[in-house]
């Protein structure tokens, strides 16, 4: 079974601070990605990496950055967190080929970190 | 542009009645079609794709390249199937996993 695991499940914040949530997976996948999941807007891609230290910008990537120093972990970082980054976060893997798709391949979530920031 | 569309914010049927979800697609190459099912308080999990043709919990989706669509569709709704769908899509241009909107199923007793 592969693990997705999300360091927090909820977290609430101020706004400025610098907000870490991180993502770890046992399955050594190389492609690793961070999604925000808000009503009626799906998933929305922030930034993904295909391999350490690899990054690529998803579709809305101000206000994020992102750190990848071991194949296993993820790290999704809010610079200055804002309210309107009030959201659930999803982090996914899924065995690429660097940075295109693998065909047929599943992707596995974690179990989300539902952010709040006051 | 590479684009996955549901039309559909909520779709409420009665069990036993057919189901459909919409799912319409934009991409250039070769893509490759899901869909992913989030239960209530469950993560989001792989429900079937394309490649696959296969029928899991009932449910099966062809990939129409004419219409760019990939619906999804069950004959008889089931309580159980109450959760959030989503399409999504990849393929040759890309190593990304790009998702739709999202539907909202709610099967009523």
């Amino acid at each position: 079974d592969v693990k997705v695991t999300q360091s927090s499940r909820y977290l609430v914040k101020r706004t400025g601070e610098k907000v870490f949530l991180e993502c770890v997976q046992d399955m050594d996948h190389e492609n690793m990605f961070w999604y925000r999941q808000d009503p009626g807007l799906g998933l929305r891609l922030i930034y993904f990496s295909y391999d350490v230290k690899m990054k690529e910008k998803g579709d809305i990537p101000e206000g994020y950055s992102v750190s990848r120093e071991k194949k296993e972990r993820f790290s999704l970082i809010l610079e200055s967190a804002s309210t309107n980054q009030t959201s659930m976060y999803l982090c996914a893997t899924y065995r690429g080929q660097g940075a295109r798709w693998r065909g047929g391949t599943e992707a596995f979530f974690g179990q989300g970190t539902r952010l709040t920031v006051v | 542009a590479q684009r996955v569309t549901q039309p559909e914010k909520l779709l409420s049927v009665f069990k036993g009645a057919p189901v459909e979800l919409k799912c319409n697609y934009s991409y250039s190459g070769s893509p490759e079609l899901f869909w992913y099912v989030q239960y209530s308080r469950q993560r989001l999990q792989l429900l079937l794709r394309h490649i696959s043709r296969e029928s899991i919990k009932g449910f099966t989706a062809d990939l129409n390249k004419g219409e760019t669509s990939f619906h999804l569709k069950k004959p008889f709704a089931q309580e159980e199937d109450s959760a959030m769908y989503y399409c999504a899509l990849s393929g040759t241009l890309t190593g990304k996993l790009i998702f739709g909107q999202g539907t909202t199923l709610q099967v009523k007793p």
